[in-house]
This record gives structure tokens, sequence and C-alpha cells, in this order.
């Protein structure tokens, strides 16, 4: 079952200008993590913000999390032709009592920067 | 090398077939993890691990086995290999359940 939902879908846009993606879930989580895929390639970790917080930044990199909405939001400022990559949101979910956590992750955005 | 590698990056296989997927990581993560990506689904838990000799089903386990005798590798085993397996296959490690996950580069699986 997927818990975390991106959109858009795919988003195409100019170098310098701003990225929003937004990620939805449905259950209560202990946290929520944004990666990056380039074509071909692994998942890379961006950013984790834990469901106490807010907001969270690092570099370029801005997230949000609204957890009486069950949403979070990555917005990737000034973007660059390198930020071309998919971005998937993966909240976590506990597996059984013993406290495993697994994260789901959702389809993911499709970032289209072009020069 | 440090990090977490897998191999073999591509494999072709015919239905019917028994194939291994290796997945190898060099800082002794207590976490090990397999997902699938196919288009239109993310990322599926296919079976995870939360220390040598400790391995559970995720997701999609069906037609899939793992096993876990040493805490730096964590090998996936299709049993006989379905048309619906092809995929590409990731594995990652975790220091612990909730923390960042480290993925490999990937193997792309095709199952003729």
């Amino acid at each position: 079952s997927q818990q975390g939902e991106e959109d858009p879908q795919a988003l195409s846009i100019q170098e310098g200008e701003n990225a929003t993606m937004n990620c939805s879930y449905k259950t209560s989580i202990n946290n929520l993590q944004w990666y990056r895929q380039n074509s071909g390639r692994g998942l890379v970790h961006l950013i984790l913000i834990r469901s106490n917080e807010r907001e969270k930044h690092s570099g370029r990199l801005r997230v949000t999390l609204d957890t009486s909405k069950k949403s979070s939001s990555l917005l990737i400022t000034a973007s660059r032709a390198a930020d071309t990559a998919s971005y998937f949101c993966a909240t976590d979910e506990i597996l059984f009592s013993g406290g495993y956590n697994k994260l789901i992750f959702g389809a993911g955005t499709r970032l289209a920067v072009h020069p | 090398d440090a990090g977490i590698t897998q191999s073999p990056r591509y494999k072709i296989t015919e239905t019917g077939r028994q194939v291994t997927l290796m997945c190898h990581q060099t800082w002794s993560h207590s976490y090990m993890f397999w997902y699938r990506q196919d288009l239109g689904h993310g990322l599926r838990l296919i079976y995870y691990s939360a220390a040598a000799d400790i391995t559970d089903k995720g997701e999609v386990p069906d037609g899939y086995v793992v096993s876990r005798s040493k805490t730096e590798n964590f090998p996936l085993t299709l049993e006989s290999a379905t048309r619906s397996q092809t995929s590409v296959y990731f594995c990652a490690s975790s220091a612990s359940s909730y923390n960042e996950q480290f993925f490999g580069p990937g193997t792309r699986l095709t199952v003729l």
C-alpha cells in the first residue's frame, strides 16, 4: 500500500525557478523523508523531518510538514539543470509491535529543469 | 570500497530459472532492505532484515527468498523467475529503522 502520494507527477521548469513538490500520506507517522533519484541510479537521501518539526532547511532545500493535513512539501530554490531527477517522499510505518519501522515510498515526482 | 554495492548490475534470465541478486554493505548497518521499482508503483518493499539471522516479509515477498548469515550481506533469490519479476531491484541499508536509508545502484533484471 502506498502511504505517500506525490503531486504533481511531473514538473518542468526553467533554471533559476523554484520547484515545489507535495506529498500526502494517510496514517500517523514518526518522520517523513525525501529522496532523489537520478535516472538509472539508486535513491539518495535528501532530508528527514520529524513529526514534531514543521520546517527544515538544507542548502537550497526547504521541507515543510503539516501533520494536521497529513502533507509535506519540498521546495527547491533557484533550480539547476543538475536538479533534474525524480523525487520521492517516504513515510514510516511501524511493522509490528517490535517497533521496526519500514519506509513506504510514493510514486515520485519527475522534475525536469531546462537550461 | 566503502558503501553499498549490488551485483550483478544487469541480468537477463529465463522463466523458471533461479536467480540470486547480491547486496553488500561496509557500514555494519543493522538493517537491510530489498525493494523493487516498477513504473507506476514507486518502490515496494520485498524483504527486510533487522540483524543477522533476522529477516521478515515486506509488501511483496511472494516468489522471493532472502538470507542474512552475515551482517554485511543480504542476498535475494528468485527461486523460479517469472516475467512479472522483471524489474529494477534496489538494496538499502540503515543504522536503525528510523534513520535514512542508503541505497545501492540497483540491479536491472529481465525475465524472458
